[in-house]
C-alpha cells in the first residue's frame, strides 16, 4: 500500500524557513518522480513543484521560484521541500504526492496517483 | 502557462441524475505523437487530499466507478456522473500535465439537491 506521510508543517513568521518532509513507502521510491501540491484555506488546488526519479531535474511554479527547493533521498525514501523567505500567501496545506508510472525520463510530465495527507503551513506575524 | 477554465463553480444535483462538468484549457494538451490529451480529473472530498478519477481525459483510474466519465479534447473537456450518489459530493478539479507549470482549474463543487 503506498503511504506518503508529511511532516515538518507548522507556525512561522513572514520571511522565515520551513522545511517539509515526505516519508513514502509501499512502493520503489526511487522509480518516480514526485510532486508537491499546495491549498490555501478554502481555495483550490496549486502545483508547486516536481522533482524527477533521479533527482537531476527540477521545476517550480513561478510563485515559488527563488525561494522553495524541492530535493529527495533515494537511500531514505524521502522527499523535501525547503521553504524559505516565507509569505503570508504561502499559507496551506502543502500535499506530497506521487507521479503516475506513466514518465520514464526526466522531460516528460504526468498526473499525480497518490497523494499524502497533507500539512499545514502557516505564514502570520 | 496554461489555464484552465471549469464551469460551473458548484452545481446541485438530484440522486441518481446526471452531473456535467466543464473544463476548458487556454491552449491544446494535445499530444502530438501520442495522439492523447494530458488531462487529468481529480475528486476530492471535504478534508481529505484529492483523489485522482480519469487521466488521458477519458481513461478511468483502476477502481474508479463506471458513472465516472471523460471526454473532450483540445481544449475542450468534460466530466460527468452519469447518476449521481450521495457519496459522489466533492469538489472536482482538472488538470493538464501538458506543460511546466502544471496548472488546475478552479474546482466544482457538487452537491446533492
Amino acid at each position: 500500500e503506498v503511504q506518503l506521510l508529511e511532516s515538518g508543517g507548522g507556525l512561522v513568521q513572514p520571511g522565515g524557513s520551513l522545511r517539509l518532509s515526505c516519508a513514502a513507502s509501499g512502493f520503489t521510491f526511487s522509480s518516480y518522480a514526485m510532486t508537491w501540491v499546495r491549498q490555501a484555506p478554502g481555495k483550490g488546488l496549486e502545483w508547486v513543484s516536481v522533482i524527477s526519479r533521479t533527482g537531476g531535474t527540477t521545476y517550480y511554479a513561478d510563485s515559488v521560484k527563488g525561494r522553495f527547493t524541492i530535493s529527495r533521498d533515494n537511500s531514505k525514501n524521502t522527499l523535501y521541500l525547503q521553504m524559505n523567505s516565507l509569505r503570508a500567501e504561502d499559507t496551506a496545506a502543502y500535499y506530497c504526492a506521487k507521479d503516475s508510472p506513466y514518465c520514464t525520463n526526466d522531460n516528460c510530465f504526468s498526473w499525480v496517483d497518490y497523494w499524502g495527507q497533507g500539512t499545514l503551513v502557516a505564514v502570520s506575524s | 502557462d496554461i489555464v484552465m477554465t471549469q464551469s460551473p463553480d458548484s452545481l446541485a444535483v438530484s440522486l441518481g441524475e446526471r452531473a456535467t462538468i466543464n473544463c476548458k484549457s487556454s491552449q491544446s494538451v494535445l499530444s502530438s505523437s501520442g495522439n492523447r490529451n494530458s488531462l487529468a480529473w481529480y475528486q476530492q472530498k471535504p478534508g481529505r487530499p484529492p483523489k485522482v478519477l480519469i487521466n488521458w481525459a477519458s481513461t478511468r483510474e483502476s477502481g474508479v466507478p463506471d458513472r465516472f466519465s471523460g471526454s473532450g479534447s483540445g481544449t475542450d473537456f468534460t466530466l460527468t456522473i452519469s447518476s449521481l450518489q450521495a457519496e459522489d459530493v466533492a469538489t472536482y478539479y482538472c488538470q493538464q500535465y501538458y506543460s511546466i507549470p502544471l496548472t488546475f482549474g478552479g474546482g466544482t463543487k457538487v452537491e446533492i439537491k
